[in-house]
């Protein structure tokens, strides 16, 4: 069975420095992972996949297959990007499975 | 276009009832996905459809069970409520598998 893990349930980080939002996640196959956020009172929505290698509000993520991770990761963290994280795994077989996020504050 | 839309915005019922929610994709979407989330945790896999079609299945008991129209709306129907079935009920629509779109939500309190 897969999951996720994201081990920190609340982050908080100062505008300006580095952050990191942990992701580990177990499955057999070859996994779709994803990043989602949810900003207050907004739906949730993508922040990016791991196929795509793209830079979304300068938020980069990279598949670790040895360490079975996808960590999130910003070099200079915003006010704005406060918000809660999740993580989430796509099988093959059309399941998604998320894991129970991270509340990310950036103080000013 | 509205986005996902999902009716009842709230819901309150009681054990042993039945419920029905309901969602709209996006248009042109074809794929939707039930997901229930219950505070403090991460939305969990219900359904999705794909087509009309079940295509994938969480680990949730028969008491759940879901459809998709020839509209692509879909309907995800609880029978014999129980407390631990008090959750945040979203949906999501997709064009292709992987960016999925969410609704707003059905909150479900069941008492």
């Amino acid at each position: 069975a897969q999951r996720v893990t994201q081990p920190e349930k609340l982050l908080s980080v100062f505008k300006g420095a580095p952050v990191e939002l942990k992701c580990n996640y177990s499955y057999s196959g070859s996994p779709e992972l994803f990043w989602y956020v949810q900003y207050s009172r907004q739906r949730l929505q993508l922040l990016l996949r791991h196929i795509s290698r793209e830079s979304i509000k300068g938020f980069t993520a990279d598949l670790n297959k040895g360490e079975t991770s996808f960590h999130l990761k910003k070099p200079f963290a915003q006010e704005e990007d406060s918000a809660m994280y999740y993580c989430a795994l796509n099988t093959n077989a059309g399941k998604s499975t998320f894991g129970d996020g991270t509340t990310l504050t950036v103080k000013p | 276009d509205a986005g996902v839309t999902q009716s009842p915005t709230h819901l309150i019922k009681t054990r042993g009832q039945h419920v029905t929610l309901r969602c709209s994709p996006i248009s042109g979407h074809k794929s939707v996905s039930w997901y229930q989330q219950v505070l403090g945790q991460g939305p969990q896999f219900i359904f999705q459809y794909y087509e009309k079609e079940e295509r994938g299945r969480g680990n949730f008991p028969d008491r759940f069970s879901a459809r998709q129209f020839p509209n692509y709306s879909s309907e995800l129907n609880v029978n014999a409520l129980l407390l631990g079935d008090s959750a945040l009920y979203l949906c999501a629509s997709s064009l292709l598998s992987y960016e999925q779109y969410f609704g707003p939500g059905t909150r479900l309190t069941v008492t």
